[in-house]
């Protein structure tokens, strides 16, 4: 495709349950990053992927949430037992090599509500 | 811990002025620098890049690097009501991948 691809683009959900947050990278970049971003806030780093391998998981903000990629490509960001400090746009992101100066190519994100 | 600083704003410039925009980062390792634009309600897109000291300049943006100050700067020049937006400042080290960003700073243009 031509960019990022994120789904859904909006979410409302429960407390308390499970939601999964799809992205699809641009064809061909290696590395896949997640980001939040509160309303009104900055980006906050969650999980960044080289291949199917997650060398930093620094950002991820309990055990409540996860993060897996396959094949190199699609990776699927899971929060389980959703709370209402849950809500926020969750940005993916993906760029060619991490070479430290590849830029980053964001999808329009998921809007997550958790009510 | 890596901070990125960003006074958070709104600047507001007249349309046709220069806006500058600045950034602080504390880790003297620090490598790539990226000025990112985010309309609001959209995603964050790449402006200006740039990983040696100095001036780099790109149509009516420039970016600007002083690693012994720890401090980037982004200058838009003939500033447009369409270059209103939140501009946020990231910073990555060699060899750790995590793109860390600064707050942003909402810039407004007065027509």
């Amino acid at each position: 495709g031509a960019g990022v691809s994120q789904s859904p683009s909006n979410k409302v959900t429960e407390k308390g349950k499970d939601v999964e947050l799809r992205c699809d990278p641009i064809s061909g970049h290696t590395a896949l990053y997640w980001y939040r971003q509160s309303l009104g806030q900055g980006l906050e780093f969650l999980i960044y992927f080289q291949g199917n391998s997650a060398p930093d998981k620094s950002g991820l903000p309990s055990d409540r949430f996860s993060a897996e990629r396959t094949g190199g490509s699609v990776s699927t960001l899971t929060i389980q037992r959703t709370q209402q400090e849950d809500s926020a746009v969750y940005l993916c992101a993906s760029s060619l090599v991490t070479l430290g100066n590849s830029p980053l190519h964001f999808g329009n994100g998921t809007r997550l509500t958790v009510t | 811990q890596k901070e990125v600083e960003q006074n958070s704003g709104p600047l507001s410039v007249p349309e046709g002025a220069i806006a500058s925009l600045n950034c602080t980062y504390s880790d003297r390792v620090s490598q790539s620098f990226f000025w990112y634009r985010q309309y609001s309600g959209k995603s964050p897109e790449l402006i200006m890049s740039i990983y040696s000291n100095g001036d780099k300049e790109d149509g009516r943006f420039t970016a600007q690097l002083n690693k012994a100050s720890q401090y980037v700067s982004l200058l838009i020049r003939d500033s447009q009501p369409s270059d209103s937006a939140t501009y946020l400042c990231a910073v990555k080290d060699f060899g750790n991948e995590k793109l860390t960003f600064g707050t942003g700073t909402r810039l407004t243009i007065i027509p």
